[in-house]
């Protein structure tokens, strides 16, 4: 079966670190990309950016890029999304999405399940 | 950046009505584009590709159209599943952008 599967469910402090993870199984991970995509509580979906995992290539948003880093360790199939310095206002949920796109768009059609990460003092 | 912005917001029907959600670019993105459904609490799931292509085990009452900057999904006869969240994205060119979202309600 072809799955992403996220990690848990993150509580850290202003300022903090944090690394959240992505993992593929059921397909060849360096054939397609991965994004990150962000929902605020009530909100619209908002791309934040892809990783080739096949050569760590990264496309960002530049509402995003400076406050995040994307990346990926093809040896065990996971993608990352990490923040040196959290903020009160990346509290909310986190969706890895795998793509393809030679010569067509082809959608983002395997999804996570989603980690939510809620920074407070 | 490419803006994405549907139409309507919010839309209210009934089940077994036609319903059709319309999604603009601001500028032309041939057919990359993409539909997406979501269910409170759950991750998007892939409606339509490339515009009009039906995503493997999506029934076949949704449908896409459009090319360059006016794109629609259509549902043909309501059911109570599709009673959920729908949203457009471009995959034209960097960044990626979502249309806002259109919530289909049960009237």
């Amino acid at each position: 079966e072809v799955q992403l599967v996220q990690s848990g469910e993150e509580v850290k402090k202003p300022g903090e670190s944090l690394r959240i993870s992505c993992k593929a199984s059921g397909y060849t991970f360096t054939s397609y990309w991965i994004s990150w995509v962000r929902q605020m509580p009530g909100k619209g979906l908002e791309w934040m950016g892809r990783i080739d995992p096949g050569d760590s290539y990264t496309n960002y948003n530049p509402s995003f890029q400076g406050h995040v880093t994307i990346s990926a360790d093809k040896s065990i199939s996971t993608a990352y999304l990490q923040w040196s310095s959290l903020r009160a206002s990346d509290t909310t949920i986190y969706y890895c999405a795998r793509g393809r796109s030679s010569g067509n768009f082809y959608g983002m059609d395997v999804w996570g399940q989603g980690t939510t990460v809620t920074v407070s003092s | 950046d490419i803006q994405m912005t549907q139409s309507p917001s919010s839309v209210s029907a009934s089940v077994g009505d036609r319903v059709t959600i319309t999604c603009r670019a601001s500028q032309d993105i041939s057919n990359w584009l993409a539909w997406y459904q979501q269910k409170p609490g759950k991750a998007p799931k892939l409606l339509i590709y490339a515009a009009s292509s039906l995503q493997t085990g999506v029934p076949s009452r949704f449908s896409g159209s459009g090319s360059g900057t006016d794109f629609t999904l259509t549902i043909s006869s309501l059911q109570p599943a599709d009673f959920a969240s729908y949203y457009c994205q471009q995959a034209n060119s960097f960044p990626y952008t979502f249309g806002q979202g259109t919530k289909l309600e049960i009237k």
